[in-house]
């Protein structure tokens, strides 16, 4: 069965340095997407990527993060300096279509502590 | 803004029983779905549900929607050890976005 998966499954950084979460979504699938989940917190929405750009973010999506689908397969998320606040589980998702017409496919996920 | 919200519940159930959880919203939405994680690990999608449709099944999973009172239930039938996992609702706005905002969920434990 198909499936989104991440990696690595678990990163640690030092605070200040910058970190790519790598994703491989389901290959026939167009929206892509990632959330975070802050220990014993809600999941979060960041942002939404369709046709090779952002079509939307949160307010948590700022300046310091960025999306990019380097080629056909992967799509990762960078966070330029990182922040003790920024430790969370990240997900990646995707759908065939936006989440409006079909359920979202996430991965396992990738913990990161910031330290 | 608007965003699912569980009613926050720590089920605790013998197997065989019946589970039921709760979620509310806040605004109009286009569909709610509903999701699993397993401690420490993914998302699974279990069922969506239009904002147009008031029941539907899937296996032992029983979801209903009331847009009147924004409020949505899943029900777990004839549970099982391995459905011991926390149980999220998310909700798509009927505007716009494509955005999944998701509740707080609720831990469902069943013991063997």
């Amino acid at each position: 069965e198909p499936e989104v998966t991440q990696t690595p499954s678990h990163q640690v950084t030092q605070m200040g340095q910058e970190v790519i979460l790598r994703c491989v979504p389901i290959s026939n699938h167009l929206y892509f997407y990632w959330y975070r989940q802050i220990l014993g917190q809600k999941v979060e929405f960041l942002v939404s990527f369709y046709n090779n750009e952002i079509s939307e973010k949160s307010e948590i999506f700022d300046d310091q993060f960025s999306v990019e689908r380097p080629d056909g397969s992967n799509f990762t998320l960078k966070i330029r300096s990182t922040k003790l606040e920024d430790s969370a589980m990240y997900f990646c998702a995707s759908s065939e279509n936006g989440a409006a017409g079909t359920e979202a496919f996430f991965g396992q996920g990738t913990r990161l502590t910031v330290v | 803004s608007q965003q699912g919200e569980e009613d926050p519940q720590a089920l605790s159930i013998q197997e065989g029983e019946n589970a039921t959880m709760n979620c509310s919203y806040k605004t109009s939405i286009n569909n709610l779905q509903w999701y699993r994680q397993n401690s420490g690990r993914g998302l699974v999608h279990l069922i969506l549900i239009r904002s147009n449709e008031r029941e539907k099944h899937s296996g032992r999973l029983r979801v209903t929607l009331d847009t009147s009172k924004k409020s949505s239930s899943l029900l777990i039938t004839a549970s099982r050890a391995a459905d011991t996992a926390s149980y999220f609702c998310a909700t798509v706005a009927f505007y716009g976005n494509n955005r999944l905002a998701f509740g707080k969920g609720n831990q469902v434990v069943v013991i063997p």
